[in-house]
């Protein structure tokens, strides 16, 4: 049974550049989230879908993210324009109940 | 408000000790409790939960963790530590709804 599949595991890009993430939850979760780890800041909750609708998107840090999720099986994270500090791992999991389940990562490098 | 704390952001043991690694946490209803493993460059895994069952709760490779709503703590132990779980441990905490709230992580260092 695969598990969340996020792609690409590594980007580099320039400032200025947009980035987008994609994830593909497990099959039969009705829950994806988006998280950013980084040293200084910890893992941080970026925004949650339930059945395919935003329901808090509280911890996007500014207008520059935007996320979507078009269907049960597809998500993406958008930055436009990047920066540097948006360098991090983005994670993206998924739940059918109580417990989340996590991909690998996306590893983020803003020039 | 829900809250999850985690003591000490470093804990090192010798191979064969015990390992403790705790967390406390704050919530006006029951929660369900998490204790997630990440090795480097890796996602969070998890190693158990806690949903209101039983309060010793057993998880994967040897863990598990008590649950002691006198204390508010959710502590995480394994008997013998391994080289193998040098890792970084995160606790977690979800109050129904979908969100859940984590720790700012211990980094178990295992000496030979």
């Amino acid at each position: 049974d695969a598990g969340v599949i996020q792609s690409p595991r590594h980007e580099v890009t320039e400032m200025g550049q947009e980035v987008t993430l994609r994830c593909k939850p497990i099959s039969g979760h009705n829950s994806l989230f988006w998280y950013r780890q980084t040293m200084m800041r910890g893992l941080e909750l970026l925004i949650y879908f339930n059945n395919n609708v935003p329901i808090d998107d509280s911890g996007m840090p500014e207008d520059r993210f935007s996320a979507k999720m078009p269907n049960a099986s597809f998500s993406t994270l958008k930055i436009q324009p990047s920066e540097p500090r948006d360098s991090a791992v983005y994670f993206c999991a998924s739940s059918r109940e109580e417990t989340q389940y996590f991909g690998p990562g996306t590893r983020l490098l803003v020039l | 408000a829900q809250s999850v704390t985690q003591l000490g952001s470093h804990v090192s043991v010798s191979e064969g000790a015990l390992v403790l690694l705790r967390c406390n946490y704050s919530s006006s209803v029951p929660p369900y409790l998490f204790w997630y493993v990440q090795y480097p460059n890796q996602g969070l895994q998890l190693l158990l939960k806690y949903t209101s069952a039983a309060t010793l709760v057993k998880g994967i490779n040897g863990f598990e963790a008590e649950f002691k709503k006198s204390e508010t703590s959710f502590h995480l132990t394994k008997p013998s530590a391994h080289m193998s779980d040098a890792a970084e441990y995160f606790c977690a905490l979800r109050k129904g709804g979908f969100k859940t709230i984590f720790g700012a992580g211990t980094r178990l260092f295992v000496k030979a």
